[in-house]
């Protein structure tokens, strides 16, 4: 069964909203998660990693201000794209590993968003 | 700094032949893991194998197999008897330092195209 639970799966927002995106953890308490986005035809760009009761960690290049990412509990991290703009618009998808040795990174479904 | 590389914009193979796929990496960490996932045009990440920097022996999951050579930093996944099914986005993506927790890095990924 799915481990990620990601909501929601696609969203449409004028410019300048703020949209924000769940990323849940179903199985097991998750101290850390990942955010990814993945342009079409690309590949998938770590965004920022997600740490339960601190700061998240941002990628190089990240505007850690428009992308704010909330950790607050053991089982759910969200990411906030705070005024949208159109080059905002993107597929947006969280993980967290696997609590056995040698376990994948598991996913959520992600998140499309298009901002017109 | 890693780095991970799919050389492989686009494959194709015809329907029940093997297909390999390629990946190289590059770190200076002498722990990594090494994962291949597909995905879909749906955008579900879909982990396929797994073979850590450790192990003795290729990582064979089904159909799918991994070609680990080590002193090449080669990670080539081959996928035996394609099926139609198999049609999508391949990655393949790198973690450091031991087997657990820490940042899963992508490479640019491989679109296959299964003939019939």
């Amino acid at each position: 069964g799915a481990v990620v639970s990601q909501h929601p799966s696609w969203v449409i927002c004028k410019s300048g909203t703020s949209v924000k995106i769940e990323c849940r953890s179903l199985d097991f308490q998750a101290t850390t998660m990942f955010w990814y986005r993945q342009f079409p035809k690309q590949s998938l760009m770590l965004m920022a990693t997600s740490n339960e009761g601190s700061k998240a960690t941002y990628e190089q290049g990240v505007e850690k201000d428009k992308f704010l990412i909330n950790h607050a509990s053991l089982t759910l991290s969200t990411l906030t794209v705070t005024s949208a703009h159109p080059e905002d618009s993107s597929f947006y998808i969280c993980s967290l590993w696997g609590l056995q040795l040698n376990s994948p990174l598991h996913f959520g479904n992600g998140t499309r968003l298009t901002v017109t | 700094a890693q780095k991970i590389t799919q050389t492989q914009p686009g494959m194709f193979v015809q329907e029940k032949e093997a297909v390999t796929l390629d990946c190289t990496y590059d770190t200076s960490d002498p722990s990594y893991g090494l994962f291949w996932y597909k995905q879909p045009s749906s955008g579900e990440m879909i982990f396929l194998i797994y073979q850590g920097s450790y192990d003795q022996q290729n990582a064979t999951e089904g159909r799918y197999s991994l070609n680990f050579q080590k002193a090449r930093k080669s990670a080539n996944l081959v996928i035996s008897a394609s099926q139609l099914g198999d049609s999508a986005m391949y990655f393949c993506a790198m973690r450091e330092g031991g087997n657990q927790g820490g940042k899963l890095i992508f490479g640019q990924g491989t679109e296959l195209s299964v003939k019939p």
